[in-house]
């Protein structure tokens, strides 16, 4: 099974900050990465899919690059809504896998 | 508008089974694969297992292989998840989510299953 593996679990930042999040795969998974938003007690929302595609009506701060086994969400400027928590997940194989998450809090 | 609505959750003793059903409106649901990922109490997300749209490709997590069974009715519009032989650690939140080519772009809030006695 591919293993996804955020960084960090745990981030404090403040409104207008730029916030970047890595996720790594134990092996290629060569563009096949997306990137969800997760508020308490809601359903994920999907950010980016094939690693930097922005999903329709998701704000242009949001952006994804990466491919291989490395990949990174970056927020441009951290707005009162993003605090949220942030999966990667890759799609290249069955099982399909999540990373853990990181928890974007309020500095 | 896309719309999933889980149902069928509740309180189950171990080894009992229940059925998740999720309905779906608002897109040409035989057209899309769909997937029900779960989540365990402060927990992360976990994929549990997805369907093709013809329902004719299946693919689960080892953790339920053999004891869940994933199944869609593409003339009802709606989802299924036969869970059995239920262990406590498959208490959790179960969402359904339409498959975009392997991510999920729309997901239903969820419904809480438990497994205690």
């Amino acid at each position: 099974d591919i293993q996804m593996t955020q960084s960090p679990s745990t981030l404090s930042a403040s409104v207008g900050d730029r916030v970047t999040i890595t996720c790594r795969a134990s092996q290629s998974i060569s563009s096949w990465l997306a990137w969800y938003q997760q508020k308490p007690g809601k359903a994920p929302k999907l950010l980016i899919y094939e690693a930097s595609t922005l999903h329709s009506g998701v704000p242009s701060r949001f952006s994804g690059s990466g491919s291989g086994t490395e990949f990174t969400l970056t927020i441009s400027s951290l707005q009162p809504d993003d605090f949220a928590t942030y999966y990667c997940q890759q799609y290249n194989s069955y099982p399909r896998t999540f990373g853990q998450g990181t928890k974007v809090e309020i500095k | 508008e896309v719309q999933l609505l889980e149902s069928g959750g509740g309180l189950v003793q171990p080894g009992g089974s229940l059925r998740l059903s999720c309905a779906a409106s608002g897109f040409t649901f035989s057209s899309y694969g769909m997937s029900w990922v779960r989540q365990a109490p402060g927990k992360g997300l976990e994929w549990v297992s997805t369907i093709s749209g013809s329902g004719g490709d299946t693919h689960y997590a080892d953790s339920v292989k053999g004891r869940f069974t994933i199944s869609r009715d593409n003339s009802k519009n709606t989802l299924y998840l036969q869970m059995n032989s239920l262990r406590a650690e498959d208490t959790a939140v179960y969402h359904c989510a339409k498959d975009r080519g392997g991510s999920g772009d729309d997901w239903g809030q969820g419904t809480l299953v438990t497994v205690s006695s």
